[in-house]
């Protein structure tokens, strides 16, 4: 089975602060996937990677920054968190273009203060 | 315009009866794949069911149905015989394989909430 991990299930930060979530699969995926979620508006993408050290902007990049220093292990970055943040963030990962299919890990719920 | 649309915030159904959650979706693309995800309460998305645009059947799993009308742009999911533990929000998603996008795009959910 796939197993995707994620860091904490619950953080609070500080506005200002630096956050770091990271995610781990542990399939040797070559895609991965940080997701935000928001009650009526689904999952929106914030960026992806397809590859180590490769990465995209999603749909809602402004604010945020990823890491993928080694296939199994991508991190979101939040540089300087804000209140408009608070979120519940999902990574996913893929095992390659054609195999579309998406594992996701628990989901990290962020509170900003 | 939204790519997915599902229009059920949400649902409830009795125990061991059927229900139905729809989902419309919009592409130009002829080559594209439709999902959906279970999610309970605690939080993790769970694959439920996938089907392809070419595929010439209405895809299957278990409980799980999709009843796929391309014509219509719809792949509504069908759960038959709900149990207590089918409470959940659902999820349909779409990836458009034309566009070179490897995400999936996701609907705004609907909340089914199945009682005994």
């Amino acid at each position: 089975d796939v197993k995707v991990t994620q860091s904490s299930r619950y953080l609070v930060k500080r506005t200002g602060e630096k956050v770091f979530l990271e995610c781990v699969q542990d399939m040797d995926h070559e895609n991965m996937f940080w997701y935000r979620q928001d009650p009526g508006l689904g999952l929106r993408l914030i960026y992806f990677s397809y590859d180590v050290k490769m990465k995209e902007k999603g749909d809602i990049p402004e604010g945020y920054s990823v890491s993928r220093e080694k296939k199994e292990r991508f991190s979101l970055i939040l540089e300087s968190a804000s209140t408009n943040q608070t979120s519940m963030y999902l990574c996913a990962s893929s095992l390659h273009s054609s195999e579309e299919t998406q594992y996701f890990g628990p989901g990290t719920r962020l509170l900003v203060l | 315009a939204q790519k997915i649309t599902q229009t059920q915030p949400g649902m409830f159904v009795q125990e061991k009866e059927a229900v139905t959650l729809d989902c419309t979706y919009d592409t130009s693309d002829p080559s594209y794949g439709l999902f959906w995800y279970k999610q309970p309460s605690s939080g993790e998305m769970i694959f439920l069911i996938y089907q392809g645009s070419y595929d010439q059947q209405n895809a299957t799993e278990g409980r799980y149905s999709l009843n796929f009308q391309k014509a219509r742009k719809s792949a509504n999911l069908v759960i038959s015989a709900s149990q207590l533990g089918d409470s959940a929000m659902y999820f349909c998603a779409m990836r458009e394989r034309g566009t070179g996008r490897r995400a999936l795009t996701f609907g705004s959910g609907t909340r089914l909430q199945v009682q005994p």
